[in-house]
């Protein structure tokens, strides 16, 4: 079965850092690009950050730019997102999602985890 | 690439035709896909590239549109149709989702 598992989430203090993993399953994982979503208390949607199936080049959101790295390991089958200087409005659940087609395009995205919570507070 | 989805929210009967829209700020070809959001679940890529619906979505969803203006509709609306839909580009980066349209029964 074709699967995507987030996890790390958790409660964190503003300014604090944290690490999201997600474990890929079922598929070829470096054969395709990865990107991840977040979705803050009663919002929409939120892409933040992307990577190619290489690991060659990796994008994101001003909103996160220069805070969040986005990292994959292909011989682990595993896509990282290493947060810091963590803030309040960073609280969202975040998903891992899977570029349908393969290769480098960041276009559709066709497998979700289920998403992991971070909760920015004091 | 800012994409604005109206109605915000919409309640309708069961059997009811729905029609959802997503307006982008400048051109996004046909690379526009939508995606059906319960709670508690991850987003399901529902059409892509406009009007390709994906495997094992039910064929009472169907996408047209072009350029800057898009329609999502439901033909006969279902319990399980209960959701919010949200229309993304990736016609360049940053890629943005709309803010959603929660369809209720």
């Amino acid at each position: 079965e074709v699967q995507l598992l987030e996890s790390g989430g958790g409660f964190v203090q503003p300014g604090g850092s944290l690490r999201l993993s997600c474990t890929a399953s079922g598929f070829t994982f470096r054969n395709y690009a990865m990107i991840w979503v977040r979705q803050a208390p009663g919002q929409g949607l939120e892409w933040i950050s992307g990577i190619r199936a290489s690991g060659g080049e990796t994008f994101y959101a001003d909103s996160v730019r220069g805070r969040f790295t986005i990292s994959r390991d292909n011989s682990k089958d595993t896509l990282d997102l290493q947060m810091e200087s963590l803030r309040a409005e960073d609280t969202a659940i975040y998903y891992c999602a899977r570029d349908q087609y393969g290769g480098d395009g960041l276009a559709r995205f066709d497998v979700w985890g289920r998403g992991t919570l971070v909760t920015v507070s004091s | 690439i800012q994409l604005t989805q109206s109605p915000s929210s919409l309640s309708a009967s069961v059997g009811d035709r729905v029609n959802l829209t997503c307006q982008a700020s400048q051109g996004v070809r046909d690379n526009l896909n939508w995606y059906q959001h319960k709670p508690g679940k991850p987003p399901m890529l529902l059409i892509s590239d406009v009007t390709q619906l994906e495997a094992g979505a039910p064929a009472r969803f169907s996408g047209s549109g072009s350029v800057t203006f898009f329609t999502l509709t439901i033909s006969s609306l279902q319990p399980e149709d209960v959701a919010t839909y949200y229309c993304q580009h990736y016609e360049n980066l940053p890629l943005t989702f709309g803010g959603g349209t929660r369809v209720e029964i």
